[in-house]
């Protein structure tokens, strides 16, 4: 098994650009989510997924768009990037989110000038 | 908002000793998990205990909660330089949904070698 992975390692956008950062897992988890890392803040909620075609919202969820049309992916979508939104993003997958374990994906380090 | 706050934020100690981290969190919780976060990696689960736990045990890890006094610590024994990483503590809380945790800010520990 592959678990969580994430594409890319690395992005560097410009302001107003949009892109969107791939999660997958083989692990046919249920639960995805989202998380952004910014230093000294600890872990964030984005969005997250309950099974496919179910999301909600988590603790920052403005600027960001999600979508779960399979169990596999949970691609997150910045619609129009600004600086703010540097950070380290980190998707994660579990068998029933809050009651087990997760499992976290390498992350992806983006920057936006 | 951070629902677990980990304590201290920082923590140094040669290897060979122990480590003791603290969580401290403000809802009443259904379980709570630690995690282990390498330098640019993504996160790794340790432990989780359940509310109705006060101790657990994992190799050279004991976690304790008191729900009582709403928090948890993560003891390492006999640290290893590998040890060297940021924990975090993360809530489900009781009530809430069960789909979302949150995460403290986390405790970086370095074992010198």
């Amino acid at each position: 098994n592959a678990g969580v992975t994430q594409t890319p390692k690395f992005q560097v956008l410009k302001t107003g650009q949009s892109m969107t950062l791939q999660c997958a897992q083989d692990m046919n988890h249920e639960y995805m989510s989202w998380y952004r890392q910014d230093p000294g803040m600890g872990l964030r909620l984005i969005h997250y997924s309950v099974g496919a075609g179910i999301t909600d919202q988590g603790e920052v969820p403005n600027g960001y768009n999600v979508s779960r049309s399979t169990t596999e992916d949970f691609p997150l979508r910045l619609l129009s990037a600004a600086p703010s939104q540097t950070s380290v993003y980190f998707c994660a997958s579990s068998s029933q989110l809050g009651r087990y374990e997760q499992y976290f994906g390498p992350g992806t380090r983006l920057t936006v000038t | 908002s951070q629902q677990g706050e980990e304590d201290p934020q920082a923590l140094s100690i040669q290897e060979g000793e122990n480590a003791t981290m603290n969580c401290s969190y403000k809802t009443s919780i259904n379980n709570l998990q630690w995690y282990r976060q390498n330098s640019g990696r993504g996160l790794v689960h340790l432990i989780l205990i359940r509310s109705n736990e006060r101790e657990k045990h994992s190799g050279r890890l004991r976690v304790t909660l008191d729900t009582s006094k709403k928090s948890s610590s993560l003891l390492i024994t006999a640290s290893r330089a590998a040890d060297t990483a940021s924990y975090f503590c993360a809530t489900d809380a009781r009530g809430g949904s069960n789909y979302k945790l949150t995460f403290g800010k986390g405790t970086l520990l370095t074992v010198n070698p």
